[in-house]
């Protein structure tokens, strides 16, 4: 099956600082979506971004779909910001398959 | 717009046991997958209801089974529960044609 890798696993920023996560994927894709799963393990949509460039506020990502990459784009990090980032692919058949994660902590 | 709901939100069961977590999926939503997420793993895909049916299934065993019921909302069934099934289920809906999947908040399942 398709394999997913992110990095880094693990982040630790001050706030106010910015970050990028990278998510390399094995094969092509239908769907790429990044997801932030708080502490209480709710993922929240953050794009749905198979390929381009999307902006929302503070975050933005980037999919290149012919290199099998994409990346998330964290600009002047707030504590709110820390928690689970992750990265998931449908190769087209309405399922997604998970990386591990970043961790991301975001100190005062 | 209602979004992705689960119930119940935390669980205790005993090893042997048998437990029922249940989905209702977002308003217009026809599709509705379910995935297993253990600690400090990302989640991993175990099946996927469409029109009552199971239309796609991940490598669990057949302990795990499910069930869509006309009005989209699912649940999942786990038989001899194993202390290694103690993990978050998350339940995800989609509609027909759409791409962008929406997760409920989880059912936290403890096996002792």
């Amino acid at each position: 099956g398709i394999q997913v890798e992110q990095s880094p696993p693990d982040l630790i920023l001050q706030e106010g600082a910015n970050s990028t996560l990278r998510c390399n994927f094995s094969d092509s894709v239908n769907n790429l979506q990044w997801f932030h799963q708080n502490p209480w393990g709710q993922l929240i949509n953050l794009f749905y971004i198979p390929s381009g460039t999307k902006q929302n506020g503070r975050l933005s990502a980037t999919t290149v779909a012919t290199e099998r990459y994409s990346l998330l784009y964290i600009s002047s990090s707030q504590t709110t910001d820390s928690g689970v980032y992750f990265c998931a692919v449908d190769p087209g058949y309405s399922t997604l398959t998970f990386g591990k994660g970043t961790m991301l902590l975001v100190s005062p | 717009d209602a979004g992705v709901t689960q119930s119940p939100t935390h669980l205790i069961k005993t090893r042997g046991q048998q437990v029922t977590l249940r989905c209702s999926p977002k308003s217009g939503h026809d599709t509705v997958s379910w995935y297993q997420q253990a600690l400090g793993q990302g989640p991993q895909f175990i099946f996927q209801y469409y029109e009552e049916e199971e239309r796609q299934r991940g490598n669990f065993p057949d302990r795990f089974s499910g069930h869509q019921f006309p009005n989209y909302s699912s649940e999942l069934n786990v038989n001899a529960l194993l202390l290694g099934d103690s993990a978050l289920y998350l339940c995800a809906s989609i509609g027909t044609g759409d791409y962008e999947q929406y997760f409920g908040p989880g059912t936290r399942l403890t096996v002792t």
